[in-house]
């Protein structure tokens, strides 16, 4: 059983451009999460969500910063515009309905420059 | 205050050590503790979790939650260098919910 799955590994962007980050869940998990870890910091919720849904968004950033997870595909992290602040690593997990447990992909490291 | 607290360290033990690793919370809505084990550059590594207070052992891993005193270990014992990473512990109310993270202790196991 395949893990869940991120591309693109790592993601070099100039200040300004658009950075798309790509997750696919573990079989049988329709919840995915992402979350952000910033240099010397904690893994920091981003965005919840659920096959067309987004269930809880209380941790993305106003602007500049989308998610989605659409019927047929993986999830998407979008990021607008990005700044150097927004360098860190990226992680998406997933879990199965009704869990508890969530479960890592390797992250997508981006570096603005 | 943060949510989660946890010692950064780091942390140096010799190989066969017992190994304490300690979080402590402010919010008496969790219910479900989990400890992960994030090795350098990678993914974190869901190690296990409990429900509510009480004690659950994985083959060389205790972890511990007190919710009266809002704190959570997790103990290794006979530590091996491959041991060595950074361990988080996280926390979530209820199920299906996003996990709040402490920041993570380094340790490191020296043979």
């Amino acid at each position: 059983n395949a893990g869940v799955m991120q591309n693109p590994r790592h993601l070099v962007r100039r200040r300004g451009q658009e950075a798309r980050l790509r997750c696919s869940p573990m079989k049988g998990h329709s919840h995915v999460y992402w979350y952000r870890q910033l240099p010397e910091e904690g893994l920091k919720f981003m965005v919840y969500l659920q096959k067309e849904n987004i269930i809880d968004e209380s941790g993305m950033p106003k602007e500049r910063f989308s998610a989605e997870f659409p019927k047929e595909g993986p999830s998407i992290l979008r990021i607008q515009q990005v700044v150097r602040g927004d360098s860190a690593a990226y992680f998406c997990a997933s879990s199965p309905p009704s869990a508890v447990e969530q479960y890592f992909g390797p992250g997508t490291r981006l570096t603005v420059t | 205050q943060k949510e989660v607290e946890q010692d950064p360290g780091p942390l140096s033990v010799p190989e066969g050590a017992i190994v304490s690793l300690n979080c402590t919370y402010s919010n008496s809505a969790f219910q479900y503790f989990m400890w992960y084990r994030q090795y350098s550059r990678k993914g974190p590594e869901l190690l296990m979790y409990t429900y509510s207070s009480g004690n659950k052992e994985d083959g060389r891993f205790t972890a511990q939650v007190d919710k009266s005193s809002k704190y959570i270990s997790l103990f290794i014992r006979d530590s091996q260098p491959s041991d060595s990473a950074t361990y988080l512990c996280a926390m979530v109310p209820n199920q299906g919910g996003k996990l709040i993270f402490g920041q993570g202790t380094e340790l490191s196991v020296k043979p």
